[in-house]
C-alpha cells in the first residue's frame, strides 16, 4: 500500500530563513507526487506538483521540489520565506493512474515569525 | 459556481445521530472526491466519483459511512450512528476528468464535531 511519510511535524522560522520541508513516499510504480498549502482560514490549494521530466519543479510563490527516485524522496524547499508561508503545508502522492486519488503525508505546520 | 463549496460549514450532532454531508463541484468537473482530516492525522481519502462509473469506495472506514452523487454533479457524505471517533474535517475536491495528474480544487470543508 501507497504510504507518505513527513519527517517535520511543527517547523518554526524566522524570515528570511531558508525551509526544506521532508516527504518520503513508498511506492513502486510511477508516482505523481504534490505539494499541498492550508493558509489559514484558507482552502487546501496545490502548491506544485511532479509527474514527469525535469524532477525540480517550480511551484507558486517562490517554492519547489526535488524528485529523487533513489530516495523516494520530493522535498519541498525554499530559499528565503516569509511571515506570509506561514501554513500547513501536506506532501500528497498518487499512484492510481485510474483514479487520481491521493495519499496524503500527516502534514507539517510551519510558523514564520516576523 | 467560481469553486467547490460544501455545507454545512459546522455541524454539532449527538452521538448516534445521522449526518448527511453536502458537496457542489466546480461546474464541468466530472470527478469528485471525499477526504477526512482528524486531529492529529493527515487527510485520508474516503470516496471518488467519475462520471457514470461506479465509485471507488476503498477509503470509508466502515458501512456506517455511504455517499452518492446525483445527476453527475452535487454529492451528499451519510454517516449513520455517528460516533465520536467520526469528529473531523470532511474536504471534498473536484477535478476535470479525474485523471492522476491533474489538480484537484478542494472546497473549505465541514468541520462535525460529534458529542
Amino acid at each position: 500500500a501507497q504510504s507518505v511519510s513527513q519527517h517535520n511535524h511543527h517547523v518554526i522560522l524566522s524570515e528570511a530563513a531558508s525551509l526544506e520541508l521532508g516527504c518520503n513516499y513508498s511506492y513502486g510504480g510511477t508516482v505523481n507526487l504534490f505539494w499541498y498549502v492550508q493558509y489559514p482560514g484558507q482552502h487546501l490549494q496545490l502548491l506544485l506538483k511532479y509527474f514527469s521530466g525535469d524532477p525540480l519543479v517550480k511551484g507558486i510563490k517562490g517554492f519547489e521540489a526535488e524528485f529523487i527516485k533513489s530516495k523516494f524522496s520530493f522535498n519541498l524547499r525554499k530559499p528565503s520565506v516569509q511571515w506570509s508561508d506561514t501554513a500547513e503545508y501536506f506532501c500528497a502522492v498518487n499512484g492510481d493512474g485510474n483514479t487520481g486519488k491521493l495519499i496524503f503525508g500527516q502534514g507539517t505546520t510551519l510558523q514564520v515569525k516576523p | 459556481g467560481a469553486g467547490v463549496s460544501q455545507s454545512p460549514s459546522n455541524k454539532v450532532t449527538e452521538k448516534g445521530k445521522d449526518v448527511e454531508l453536502r458537496c457542489d463541484p466546480i461546474s464541468g468537473h466530472t470527478a469528485l472526491y471525499w477526504y477526512r482530516q482528524s486531529l492529529g492525522q493527515g487527510l485520508e481519502f474516503l470516496i471518488y466519483f467519475q462520471g457514470n462509473s461506479a465509485p471507488d469506495k476503498s477509503g470509508l472506514p466502515s458501512d456506517r459511512f455511504s455517499a452518492e452523487r446525483t445527476g453527475g454533479s452535487v454529492s451528499t457524505l451519510t454517516i449513520q450512528r455517528t460516533q465520536q471517533e467520526d469528529s473531523a474535517v470532511y474536504l471534498c475536491a473536484s477535478t476535470t476528468a479525474g485523471r492522476a495528474q491533474e489538480t484537484q480544487y478542494f472546497g473549505p470543508g465541514t468541520r462535525l464535531l460529534v458529542l
